[in-house]
């Protein structure tokens, strides 16, 4: 019974490569999100969303492109990888965008 | 626009003792929201409190206590007779609309507490 869950944990690639990370969430909420973060920790927002509809895009590199075919699902297409795309990715859910977010376990990518 | 500052990079204290973890936050909404999270090692993200800008009342929660200072735009926290178990990654974090925009959530830089045996 897992609120926020993602796939696949762990994630290791060459450069150049296009992968994609899945989100889902069981806790009805109506709004999700993808959030990076860095090797020190830093916790950045990438993108958020609505129902369905992009509402917060942040300075991302459009190689970077999320996708919600339903109000639970969330995943983040990534093109062309680089090195700097090394990181952990959250995705997070809450109802509505003052509210609560609840975090998923973050995906670990390893670009080589 | 709006910035969470944890000037504490560092913290190690000996298991007992009490902490302070220090959050300072800048924002010009009069309608915000001040939240604290968790990052253990296994590397999970858990929501610990959320607070309104209209309620300045303080809270505790078993061994947790967060205070909230309007006027030094303060919400700090603090562990109670820490435990091996507080060993953490702490993250403030704030939610405002910025000036009319949507909601959006700034983290802080994070806190890494290391609590000794």
């Amino acid at each position: 019974d897992t609120a926020v869950s993602q796939t696949p944990k762990y994630l290791v690639t060459q450069m150049g490569n296009d992968k994609s990370i899945k989100c889902e969430q069981n806790l009805g909420h109506d709004t999700m999100y993808w959030y990076k973060q860095d090797s020190k920790k830093f916790l950045k927002i990438m993108f958020s969303y609505n129902n369905k509809e992009l509402i917060i895009n942040e300075t991302v590199p459009n190689r970077f492109s999320p996708k919600s075919p339903d109000k639970a699902h969330l995943n983040l297409h990534i093109n062309s990888l680089e090195l700097g795309d090394s990181a952990v990715y959250f995705c997070a859910s809450s109802q509505g965008l003052e509210e609560t977010q609840y975090f998923g376990p973050g995906t670990r990518l390893l670009v080589l | 626009a709006q910035k969470v500052t944890q000037a504490q990079t560092e913290i190690s204290v000996v298991e007992k003792e009490d902490v302070t973890l220090d959050c300072v936050y800048e924002t010009r909404d009069t309608t915000y929201y001040l939240f604290w999270y968790k990052q253990p090692p296994s590397g999970e993200l858990v929501f610990l409190i959320r607070r309104n800008s209209f309620d300045e009342q303080n809270e505790i929660s078993g061994r947790y206590s967060w205070n909230f200072q309007k006027s030094t735009s303060s919400f700090n926290f603090t562990i109670t007779a820490s435990q091996v178990v507080d060993s953490a990654v702490y993250f403030c974090a704030l939610s405002d609309g910025s000036g009319g925009s949507n909601y959006k959530l700034t983290f802080g830089k994070g806190t890494l507490l290391t609590v000794n045996p």
